[in-house]
């Protein structure tokens, strides 16, 4: 299966919308789903099937995915969403990203 | 509450064998679909098997196919991962994950991991 692309980094200051790109041919046809991964923590899962939040996740969190981009956004960014971050497809097997490490500046 | 504890990593040799487990508890274990995910110290992370509900039904990544078996035990809720000749780069941290209900491939609940070490 191709890879997903991400960027490996993205800087944005506190209370902005942090923007993470997850990018593939034709990856609109697919179900894209995002996880946050913190140092010493275990991935939470953010975002499933595009743009659903599992409960419990900030409505800050939303996805979005058309074309051959996937877009994670972060509205209103705090200071503890600096993470990486991970969009992930199923295609035959279950493909990650590389990951995007997320700073609050 | 789910709750996935898993065990079993440790220092082998690059050849060697590891047998990783998962016990599964707050929820109806048998009606899920459960995987292993990987992560190499510096690195992203990386799928490595999904095993179906029934137990019948698994997936592997390629360059763990023919070298791992994923297995389950329904009555006591337990996840197994065989891992036979090893190699360094399979050094990692191991998560044990559960698939949502309506898609084996989204992971919503993840343990805490085990390390495994392949190291001479």
């Amino acid at each position: 299966s191709d890879a997903l692309t991400q960027p490996p980094s993205v800087s944005v200051s506190p209370g902005q919308t942090a923007s993470i790109t997850c990018s593939r041919d034709q990856l609109g046809r697919k179900f894209v789903c995002w996880y946050q991964k913190k140092p010493g923590q275990s991935p939470v899962l953010l975002i499933y099937q595009n743009n659903k939040r599992p409960s419990g996740i900030p409505e800050r969190f939303s996805g979005s995915n058309s074309g051959n981009i996937a877009t994670l956004t972060i509205s209103g960014t705090q200071a503890v969403d600096e993470a990486d971050y991970y969009c992930q497809i199923w295609e035959s097997s279950v493909v990650f990203g590389g990951g995007t490490k997320l700073t609050v500046l | 509450e789910v709750q996935l504890f898993e065990s079993g990593g440790g220092l082998v040799q690059p050849g060697g064998s590891l047998r990783l487990s998962c016990a599964a508890s707050g929820f109806a274990f048998s009606n899920y679909a459960m995987s292993w995910v990987r992560q190499a110290p510096g690195r992203g992370l990386e799928w490595v098997s999904t095993l179906i509900g029934s137990g019948h039904i698994s997936y592997f990544a390629d360059s763990m196919e023919g070298r791992f078996t994923i297995s389950r035990d329904n009555s006591n809720n337990a996840l197994y991962l065989q891992m036979n000749s090893l190699r360094v780069e399979d050094t990692a941290l191991y998560y044990c994950t559960r698939g949502t209900a309506g898609d084996f491939s989204t992971f919503d609940y993840w343990g805490q991991g085990t390390l495994v070490t392949v190291s001479s």
